[in-house]
């Protein structure tokens, strides 16, 4: 069983593109979770979606967005990139329901 | 609002030391209670947890207790391993809530 895959595990960006972070789960989980983690700040939650076809803003939504076109993906958009977005990007997800949450190995994202 | 607040790091020990992580909280409703650890290089794992007052979640040595009235939850070890080094990070999650909210992680090592 793979869990939460997520990709790329790291990217170099440059400022003002477009970049979606994938993130795939095996588990057949309801929720999913998508959260930046800074040195000093902890986990901070960009977008949930507690079911497929569901949408929701956390913490820090702006520059970012989601969809959730089925239960197994949730892809995480930077429209357009600004370097206050270098973050490690991790995705999570937990049964409806339940209160474990499972997190992919994440994603390195520097945005020069 | 709801929101975690975790002893400031990095904290540093050596093999076979007495642990202490203090974990405080502020929540709107009754909470359950997370510690997650982050290995180097990994995404994070749950390690305890506990979700209503007097609770005493445990895991490879550790141990929390759920303090209603102090509003706490620290994560203790009587005897730590170099291989406990790694990033701890308390969280709550309200009832009804899928959505986790993290303090902002303290970075242990433990020397030989």
């Amino acid at each position: 069983i793979a869990g939460i895959t997520q990709a790329p595990t790291s990217q170099i960006l440059a400022a003002g593109r477009r970049m979606t972070l994938r993130c795939t789960q095996d588990m057949r989980h309801n929720a999913m979770y998508w959260y930046r983690q800074d040195l000093g700040l902890g986990l901070r939650l960009i977008h949930y979606s507690n079911t497929a076809g569901t949408t929701g803003k956390g913490e820090v939504p702006d520059g970012y967005s989601v969809s959730r076109a089925n239960t197994d993906d949730f892809p995480l958009t930077l429209a357009s990139a600004v370097p206050s977005q270098t973050s490690v990007y991790f995705c999570a997800s937990s049964v409806l329901e339940n209160t474990e949450a499972f997190f992919g190995q994440g994603t390195r994202l520097t945005v020069v | 609002g709801n929101s975690v607040t975790q002893m400031e790091g990095p904290v540093t020990l050596s093999e076979e030391a007495f642990l202490t992580i203090n974990c405080t909280y502020t929540a709107t409703g009754y909470p359950s209670l997370f510690w997650y650890v982050q290995y180097p290089g990994e995404g994070l794992q749950l390690l305890l947890k506990a979700t209503k007052a007097d609770d005493k979640g445990s895991n490879k040595g550790f141990e929390a207790t759920y303090r209603k009235e102090t509003t706490s939850f620290h994560l203790e070890k009587g005897s730590v391993q170099v291989s406990d080094s790694a990033v701890y990070f308390c969280a709550l999650q309200i009832q009804g809530a899928q959505k986790l909210v993290f303090g902002q992680g303290t970075r242990l090592t433990i020397n030989p």
